[in-house]
């Protein structure tokens, strides 16, 4: 069946290094995808989100891309901090439910 | 504004006993949905609800059910536990009136069943 899948488990990175965390999709009718924060212990935390009629959104040291011609969104989080630790999630909206991908360990050391 | 809350945040349950867990949206979101997360499986959708009506199911069997009261506040029930069904149960809410909203999750409640 179709799904949200991410490349890698785990990600660990350098206190201030920018940090990239991938995600692949394969229904191509999707047209709007959220990144989650989920730290040890909470639910999922909204980080960003983006529509398929943009290719790039920003936030506050966050970016999300999007390629839909492979299929592909990334996040991006600027001068990663140790409060950036956690699992996180892409997620498709399919109606009114959410795909989730697997999700991606990122460890922030100093 | 508060965020969504969820009771009880810990709940221990035996094999073919039923559960009832409860969930409040943020104050003005109509629709919530249920997920059930594990490490196995990850998260995955249980049913969504808007104005007291199952709008969107999962493929979950019927032992799971769930319904909304006239406030928007949700309940989902398990019946016949099963050892399988030990999992966090998180809940989100959005306002619902598209299908491309935020959703908002609540802390989630973690079930055990011995």
């Amino acid at each position: 069946g179709e799904s949200v899948g991410l490349h890698l488990p785990t990600l660990s990175v350098q206190e201030g290094d920018n940090s990239i965390i991938n995600c692949a999709y394969s229904n191509s009718a999707s047209d709007y995808f959220i990144w989650y924060k989920q730290e040890s212990g909470k639910g999922p935390q909204f980080i960003i989100d983006i529509r398929s009629n943009m290719d790039k959104r920003q936030g506050q040291r966050v970016t999300v891309l999007l390629n839909k011609t492979v299929k592909h969104l990334s996040l991006q989080i600027a001068a990663t901090q140790p409060g950036d630790s956690a699992v996180y999630f892409c997620a498709e909206n399919i109606g009114y439910a959410l795909n989730f991908g697997k999700g991606t360990s990122l460890l922030v050391t100093p | 504004k508060a965020g969504v809350t969820q009771t009880p945040r810990y709940l221990i349950k035996t094999r073919g006993q039923q559960v009832t867990l409860s969930c409040s949206p943020i104050s003005g979101h109509r629709s919530v949905s249920w997920y059930q997360q594990t490490p196995g499986q990850g998260l995955q959708f249980l049913f969504e609800y808007f104005s007291e009506t199952q709008r969107n199911k999962g493929n979950f069997p019927g032992r799971f059910s769930g319904r909304q009261f006239s406030n928007s506040r949700s309940e989902m029930n398990v019946s016949t536990l099963e050892l399988g069904d030990s999992a966090l149960y998180l809940c989100a809410s959005s306002h619902g009136g598209t299908n491309q909203e935020t959703q908002y999750f609540g802390p989630g409640t973690r079930l055990l069943v011995l």
